[in-house]
């Protein structure tokens, strides 16, 4: 059964002051890794995919990295706009399905 | 704007009742998933339809059923209701691209079970 755990559940950081996010999975035959935002009482809102170990993506002050067991989202120099919590997804096998970390709510200071 | 349409937003409902939530996925994606989300679980994966068939099954309950319509429109019926149904319920359609699926999620119904 595919698995995702996120770290840490939960990242407060000072405007400007960069930090990374976890997400450590088990899967057979990884298909994608996803990263959503949700924001309070919203809908996850897409972010990235990765396909293959080694792949990066970039989008703004986002970077989301991928190995052959984890994926980490950088988030370089954050503002007040990027507090949300952060999804990490994984999609195995011949299956669509996602299955969802738990999440990581990260809280930037102005 | 994910593109993904879900009514209604908020549902407040009795034990034992049914709700009907719906679903409209994006112009011309033909996979529906359902989600359930709540405090403690997170996102958990329910069902999934294409292009009018089931195509997955997650924890769904058997209280639980959903089914897609010809226009594509999905409705996920929930039956005799518990309080521990309470949870944001959410839709999400995908295309499946060359390189994988690409899934985009609905704002969610959040259902409240008194």
């Amino acid at each position: 059964e595919d698995q995702v755990t996120q770290s840490p559940e939960a990242l407060r950081l000072q405007e400007g002051e960069s930090s990374s996010l976890n997400c450590s999975y088990t899967v057979s035959g990884l298909r994608g890794l996803f990263w959503y935002r949700q924001d309070p009482g919203k809908g996850p809102e897409f972010l990235f995919t990765l396909y293959s170990a080694g792949e990066e993506k970039e989008k703004e002050r986002l970077k989301a990295t991928l190995t052959k067991k984890e994926s980490f989202l950088h988030i370089t120099a954050p503002k007040p706009e990027d507090s949300a919590t952060y999804l990490c997804a994984v999609q195995s096998g011949a299956n669509s399905k996602l299955t969802f970390g738990k999440g990581i709510t990260l809280s930037v200071r102005p | 704007d994910s593109g993904v349409t879900q009514t209604p937003k908020h549902l407040i409902t009795a034990t034992g009742q049914r709700v009907t939530l719906r679903c409209s996925p994006r112009s011309g994606d033909l996979s529906v998933y359902w989600y359930q989300q709540s405090l403690d679980q997170g996102l958990q994966f329910l069902i999934q339809y294409y292009n009018g068939e089931e195509r997955a099954k997650g924890n769904i309950l058997e209280r639980f059923s959903a089914q897609q319509f010809p226009d594509l429109h999905s409705e996920l019926n929930l039956s005799s209701l518990e309080l521990g149904d309470s949870a944001l319920y959410f839709c999400a359609s995908s295309v499946e691209g060359r390189y994988g699926t690409e899934a985009f999620f609905g704002q969610g119904t959040r259902l409240t079970v008194v």
